[in-house]
């Protein structure tokens, strides 16, 4: 079956490390979305992917990068991580043609110590 | 001003009630509306997809939308005690717009 993994599940990593959130889908969509999750603020975009070699930036993407090197894969990368970017993040995709509705991974629990 | 409002709860309800969750916008160009259920720990997960005005049904669900009164309700009849979660209302002004997200309701269905 067509699915979207993320890895890690969980990572505690250090104040200023370099960290990569791994995303992983296998339906072949061309859109797909990173996002982190905080008590009090529901999901917040962080950067998305209309296609291979195509990012652009969300509402909350000051220390994240992403890339897009084909279709499958959209790893998020924290340049020097903070301790407020401890969070669960998500990683979600949907078809280019459709109506819109994202898929979600089952999230990566990451704290900045 | 968030553009989705949504109430956080926590709503407890007993078995087999019907439950009305509701989200209110403030942006007239939404055209699609979601609703997504996640379980604890877990990632969102589709409940039901909507688009425009009017009413959608899919076994125990129903989604509502009103957008003279930019308003949507998520109703859940008979509810059981593995529909508690948390209930996220989604909506975006077109099939390849960023979706906007409420902060979600928590629902607790006791036996």
């Amino acid at each position: 079956d067509a699915e979207i993994t993320q890895s890690p599940r969980h990572k505690i990593t250090e104040t200023g490390r370099q960290v990569t959130l791994a995303c992983h889908q296998t339906w072949n969509h061309n859109n797909m979305f990173w996002y982190r999750q905080d008590l009090g603020h529901g999901l917040r975009l962080i950067h998305y992917s209309y296609g291979v070699q195509d990012t652009n930036k969300g509402e909350v993407s000051d220390g994240y990068s992403v890339s897009r090197s084909n279709t499958e894969d959209l790893p998020l990368t924290l340049e020097s991580a903070a301790s407020s970017q401890t969070s669960v993040y998500f990683c979600a995709s949907s078809e280019r043609d459709g109506g819109g509705e994202q898929y979600f991974g089952p999230g990566t629990r990451l704290t900045v110590t | 001003q968030k553009e989705v409002e949504q109430d956080p709860g926590p709503l407890s309800v007993p078995e087999g009630a019907i439950v009305s969750l509701n989200c209110t916008y403030s942006n007239s160009a939404f055209q699609y509306f979601m609703w997504y259920r996640q379980y604890s720990r877990k990632g969102p997960e589709l409940l039901m997809y909507t688009y425009s005005s009017g009413n959608k049904e899919d076994g125990r669900f129903t989604a509502q939308v009103d957008k003279s009164s930019k308003y949507i309700s998520l109703f859940i009849r008979d509810s059981q005690p593995s529909d508690s979660a948390t209930y996220l209302c989604a909506m975006s002004r077109g099939n390849t717009d960023k979706l906007i997200f409420g902060t979600g309701t928590r629902l607790q269905v006791f036996p």
